[in-house]
């Protein structure tokens, strides 16, 4: 079974921060690795996926993976009001999809 | 472009009442097509996925199926819902190694 841990937070940051996420997962042979926003009541959106060791940047989100420590990361820099949701982090083995129960974060005005 | 569509959008039904909650996908052919649940303030639950027309995999044990009847069709049912069978049910399906979610069936059991 492939386990996929969040800190379910809720995680506060003020309007502007830097919003940091953080995500870990159990098989050492995942590729392919995903955030999405969930708005209250509303269905999972992607914001991102990462493949590869390092840094993927994408307007004010950045998706960083260590696969070596077996880690994958979400900033959200100059965080806005609107921003505040829950991230889920996700991987694929190719066939399914696994999920982490997510993050909740608040940025307030 | 693709698109994924839930209906209905809510749904209250007693318990004992069956289900039928239905997903179509447009704008692709032969897509892997997957149902979840998420329960108040919980994760997605993975219920069923296909990789094609009658191919269904349940990944849950419970009162719950899944039908394809067509390629881009896919069905969940049940003949008697439980109380613990509210929630938040999401239809996704999965193009180029990325997911895409349906907007979601609230339903609620009484």
């Amino acid at each position: 079974q492939k386990e996929v841990e969040q800190n379910s937070g809720p995680l506060s940051v003020p309007e502007g921060a830097i919003a940091s996420l953080n995500c870990t997962y159990s098989d050492r042979g995942s590729q392919s690795f995903f955030w999405y926003r969930q708005y209250s009541g509303k269905s999972p959106e992607l914001i991102m996926f990462i493949y590869s060791n390092g840094d993927k940047e994408d307007g004010r989100f950045t998706a960083q993976l260590n696969k070596a420590s077996q880690y994958v990361s979400l900033l959200i820099r100059d965080s806005q009001p609107s921003d505040s949701a829950t991230y889920l982090c996700a991987l694929s083995d190719g066939n399914q999809f696994y999920f982490g129960t997510g993050t909740s974060l608040t940025v307030i005005p | 472009s693709q698109t994924i569509h839930q209906w209905p959008a809510t749904l209250v039904q007693p318990v004992g009442s069956p289900l039928s909650l239905e997903c179509t996908v447009e704008g692709t052919s032969n897509p892997n097509l997957y149902w979840y649940r998420q329960a108040a303030g919980r994760g997605l639950q993975l219920l069923f996925y296909s990789v094609g027309i009658g191919q269904i995999s349940s990944e849950v044990p419970q009162n719950l199926s899944a039908s394809r009847p067509q390629d881009r069709q896919f069905i969940l049912s049940s003949k008697k819902l439980l109380l613990s069978d509210s929630g938040f049910y999401l239809c996704a399906w999965t193009g180029l190694d990325t997911q895409y979610f349906g907007p979601g069936t609230r339903l609620t059991v009484l």
